[in-house]
């Protein structure tokens, strides 16, 4: 079946330094890819999406490329904030029966220290 | 505020208590879902309703009932839980495009349950 993964966690850098959160995925379809935060105490907040190859999704400085040859969508940012601390979910959707169905990688713990 | 709200945030709850969960969404989608986030695993997709009608179970345990009354609002009954059921139970709509095309799922801010 479809899966990700992602970068292991926990991730602590220090303010304005570059990050970098990789994921990789495995489908048997085309699926549209996603980047969710979650900060502390909080649901999921859709961060950006790339719904074809090549697209790049970007939001808040964070960018990620859809790249189909090497089935990666990472995260980068070139200088993160404190604000930035939270755990940060790759996924992938699926069609099922006309609902879209989400496949999530196991989240990594990113922390920014001032 | 992503549109999504769930009540309550938190809930104990004994292993012999009845309790439910609500979910309701502001948006104006026809797809709404339930998931489990527990410590240290993946979110795992537990139930979905397109248009009122549940279209997925995902191997979920009867001590869970959903029931979507209508597109907006979406209900989790929980009875005779186990610790091991204590998680973040996050709700998420969408909006179905008649063309088919994927699109994006909305999440509210969880109900964090504990189960002694």
């Amino acid at each position: 079946g479809d899966s990700v993964t992602q970068m292991e966690g926990p991730v602590t850098l220090s303010e304005e330094a570059f990050l970098t959160i990789n994921c990789t995925y495995t489908a048997t379809g085309y699926p549209s890819l996603f980047w969710y935060v979650q900060y502390p105490g909080e649901g999921l907040q859709l961060l950006l999406k790339a719904t074809k190859a090549d697209d790049k999704g970007s939001n808040k400085g964070f960018e990620a490329t859809y790249r189909k040859e090497t089935t990666s969508f990472h995260l980068e940012k070139g200088s993160v904030q404190v604000s930035d601390s939270a755990v940060y979910f790759c996924a992938l959707s699926d069609l099922v029966q006309g609902a879209q169905k989400l496949v999530f990688g196991q989240g990594t713990r990113l922390t920014i220290n001032p | 505020e992503t549109g999504v709200t769930q009540t309550p945030r938190h809930l104990v709850m004994g292993m012999t208590n009845k309790k439910s969960l609500k979910c309701e969404q502001h948006l104006g989608h026809n797809a709404m879902y339930w998931y489990k986030q527990s410590a240290k695993k993946p979110l795992e997709l537990m139930f979905v309703y397109n248009f009122k009608e549940q279209t997925e179970n995902n191997s979920v345990p009867s001590r869970f009932s959903p029931e979507c009354p209508n597109s907006s609002h979406l209900f989790l009954h929980l009875h005779t839980l186990q610790p091991e059921d204590s998680a973040l139970y996050l709700c998420a709509s969408s909006q179905i495009p008649s063309s088919g095309r994927k699109h994006t799922q909305y999440f509210g801010p969880g109900t964090r349950l504990t189960v002694l």
